[in-house]
């Protein structure tokens, strides 16, 4: 079965700072992998997602990803965060060429301090 | 085309009675989900239909639940005797048809359910 964990449900940094959220991946085979974020009382955007293409993934936003296989990784990273950032994020796996379900992880709420 | 619209917003329903919220996807999606986030979690899959069939459904849906699109456009989610655990927000997405590596999901604002 696949199955994403995020690590740090809370993840707290200053504006202008780097942001790092953890998101580790379990899948029997290769997977699809996507960042959502999810702004209060919203439904889930898109910030980017990968497809076995290139590892590194460059989203929305100035956000970007990068795939590692060895680790079973899936990491969302910004070089500078803005107070717009503040928000929840989801990672979610999907098994390669389905179309059902995304399985998501718990969530980390991103507060972004001045 | 204005996105994944979701009707009502906020239900606040009495435990035992009947409600229904509806889900009009991107017009020119084939593919529909059912999603249910409850506080602190991540969203959980309920269903998804392609067209009018209704191809999967989770062990989440239970008798209580019933989901459908007649015409293969919107949907209605219905969930009778409502129960506290259902207080949830209840997500609606739509997908074009094709691999999902290539769209990902549009998900709608969802709809707020608090059962008292």
């Amino acid at each position: 079965a696949q199955s994403v964990t995020q690590l740090g449900s809370h993840v707290s940094v200053s504006e202008g700072a780097l942001v790092l959220l953890r998101c580790n991946y379990s899948s029997s085979v290769p997977p699809y992998l996507f960042w959502y974020v999810q702004y209060p009382n919203q439904g889930l955007q898109l910030l980017l997602k990968y497809t076995s293409a290139a590892t590194l993934v460059k989203g929305i936003n100035g956000f970007e990803a990068e795939f590692k296989k060895s680790e079973t990784s899936f990491h969302l990273t910004k070089p500078s965060a803005h107070m717009s950032d503040a928000a929840e994020y989801f990672c979610a796996v999907s098994l390669t060429g389905t179309a059902s379900k995304l399985t998501f992880g718990t969530g980390t709420r991103l507060q972004v301090t001045l | 085309d204005t996105g994944v619209s979701q009707d009502p917003r906020h239900k606040i329903t009495k435990r035992g009675q009947n409600v229904t919220f509806r889900c009009d996807p991107i017009s020119e999606h084939n593919r529909l989900y059912w999603y249910r986030q409850t506080l602190g979690q991540g969203p959980e899959f309920l269903t998804y239909f392609q067209n009018e069939a209704q191809l999967e459904k989770s062990r989440l849906l239970s008798d209580r639940f019933s989901a459908e699109r007649p015409k293969g456009s919107f949907s209605t989610l219905e969930i009778q005797r409502t129960e506290q655990g259902d207080s949830a927000m209840y997500l609606c997405a739509s997908s074009p048809q094709g691999p999902i590596s290539n769209y990902g999901y549009t998900f709608g604002s969802g709809t707020r359910l608090t059962v008292v």
